[in-house]
């Protein structure tokens, strides 16, 4: 059973830095790209960032590009987002998310998500 | 590449056929998903490839298109279904989600 654990969220601060996890087991995570999409309070999803199964390649959404860096290690099957100069409107639940056939190109879909945590960006 | 999906919200009856429409900017061949979402709970994928059923998913869910004109399709509504429903795009990055239909059971 494939399952995905995201840890690390919490309340920041204006201009605050946070580092997100997410551990996954039951399936062969190199094999995977992983994104991680958010959801501010009452609204939609949002897709925020992509990383290749290897890790070489990477692409972010224009909204929080040059602030939040995404990787993984492949060895203890763990995805990663570090995000810095958070800002009120980062303000979200964050899902990682499971394509369920790519690696980078072709991607279908995500067939698997975590829970969700919750990053709260207040004063 | 935006999405629009419409209508934004709906409300049908037990057994009614509802159609959820998404429209891309922009021609994405078939590489389009729909998701499910229930309050509180994470999204699950209802098709890939425009209108390839994902595993464990009831066959009363079904979706057709390509380019940039897609549905979705609920044959018999069912009480369990009431949720939002989005569309995404994977043809191309940054991959997109549309804003959402909130579809509720009268």
């Amino acid at each position: 059973e494939v399952q995905l654990l995201e840890s690390g969220g919490g309340l920041v601060q204006p201009g605050g830095s946070l580092r997100l996890s997410c551990v996954a087991s039951g399936f062969t995570f190199r094999n995977y790209a992983m994104s991680w999409v958010r959801q501010a309070p009452g609204r939609g999803l949002e897709w925020v960032s992509v990383i290749s199964g290897s890790g070489d390649s990477t692409y972010y959404a224009d909204s929080v590009k040059g602030r939040f860096a995404i990787s993984r290690d492949n060895s203890k099957n763990t995805l990663y987002v570090q995000m810095n100069s958070l800002r009120a409107e980062d303000t979200a639940v964050y899902y990682c998310a499971k394509d369920l056939v790519c690696d980078w190109n072709n991607c279908a879909g995500f067939d698997s998500w975590g829970q969700g945590i919750l990053v709260t960006v207040s004063s | 590449i935006q999405l629009t999906q419409s209508p934004s919200s709906l409300s049908a009856s037990v057994e009614d056929r509802v159609t959820i429409t998404c429209r891309a900017s922009q021609g994405i061949s078939y590489s389009l998903a729909w998701y499910q979402q229930k309050p509180g709970k994470a999204p699950k994928l209802l098709i890939y490839a425009a209108s390839t059923l994902h595993s464990g998913v009831p066959s009363r869910f079904s979706g057709s298109g390509s380019g940039t004109d897609f549905t979705l399709t609920i044959s018999s509504l069912q009480p369990e279904d009431s949720a939002t429903y989005y569309c995404q795009q994977l043809y191309s990055y940054p991959i997109t989600f549309a804003q959402g239909t909130r579809l509720e059971i009268k």
